[in-house]
């Protein structure tokens, strides 16, 4: 079946822009998470939803940053007036309730 | 607090001996332990996972992993290694006594298979 896939695959954009980075999870999949990877390291939770709800945010690196799922399927993480701090890939991945997480092919974000 | 080590930057062995790709871990609660692949430009695929049950767990292409709760330890090792499992791996555990799915994950290691 359809695996997780996350729109745009790259975008490249000018410090101070707003941007938003769109997550489609697996079909049923309950639980969705964004995380964060810079050059050279893991991924770094942000945000999981369980359903519509934000069940945890406590990775949001700040107020810059905000995630919504409106109809407990597809996600939105927005990003504004991005820094060249934010350039990195924006991992999507989704889960029934909290089990193993299956991971999409990311958004390369370039701040320039 | 939830953190995951992964001591070796990079890991190299000749293809057809066995690989060891070590993970240590400290969480407050029940550790649920991940294994992950990352092939260049491409996201995560999951390999297994140690949740509950026996120590040793086997998962996708011949991995296995070994959880350890003395030495809080979940290392990922296959017998004989192939060139196409040169990739980064990561590590990842996750507080299974707590509500939230968020997993910590180490900082990845590369393994070098070479023919």
């Amino acid at each position: 079946g359809a695996g997780v896939s996350q729109t745009p695959s790259n975008k490249v954009t000018e410090k101070g822009k707003y941007v938003e980075l769109r997550c489609d999870p697996i079909s049923g999949h309950t639980a969705l998470y964004w995380y964060r990877q810079s050059l050279g390291q893991g991924p770094e939770f942000l945000i999981y939803f369980q359903g519509t709800g934000a069940a945890d945010d406590s990775g949001l690196p700040n107020d810059r940053f905000f995630a919504v799922r409106p109809e407990g399927s597809v996600s939105t993480l927005k990003i504004q007036r991005t820094e060249r701090g934010d350039s990195a890939v924006y991992l999507c991945a989704s889960s029934k309730d909290t089990d193993t997480q299956y991971f999409g092919p990311g958004t390369r974000l370039t701040v320039l | 607090a939830q953190s995951v080590a992964q001591p070796e930057d990079q890991v190299n062995v000749a293809e057809g001996n066995p690989l060891t790709v070590k993970c240590t871990y400290s969480v407050s609660g029940n550790p649920y332990l991940f294994w992950y692949v990352q092939y260049p430009n491409r996201g995560l695929q999951f390999l297994l996972k140690y949740i509950t049950g026996d120590n040793l767990v086997k998962g996708s292409y011949g991995f296995e992993a070994e959880f350890n709760k003395s030495q809080t330890s979940f290392h990922l090792k296959k017998p004989s290694a192939l060139v196409s499992d040169s990739a980064l791996y990561f590590c990842a555990v996750r507080d299974g006594s707590s509500n939230t799915g968020k997993l910590i994950f180490g900082q990845g290691t590369t393994l070098q298979v070479k023919p």
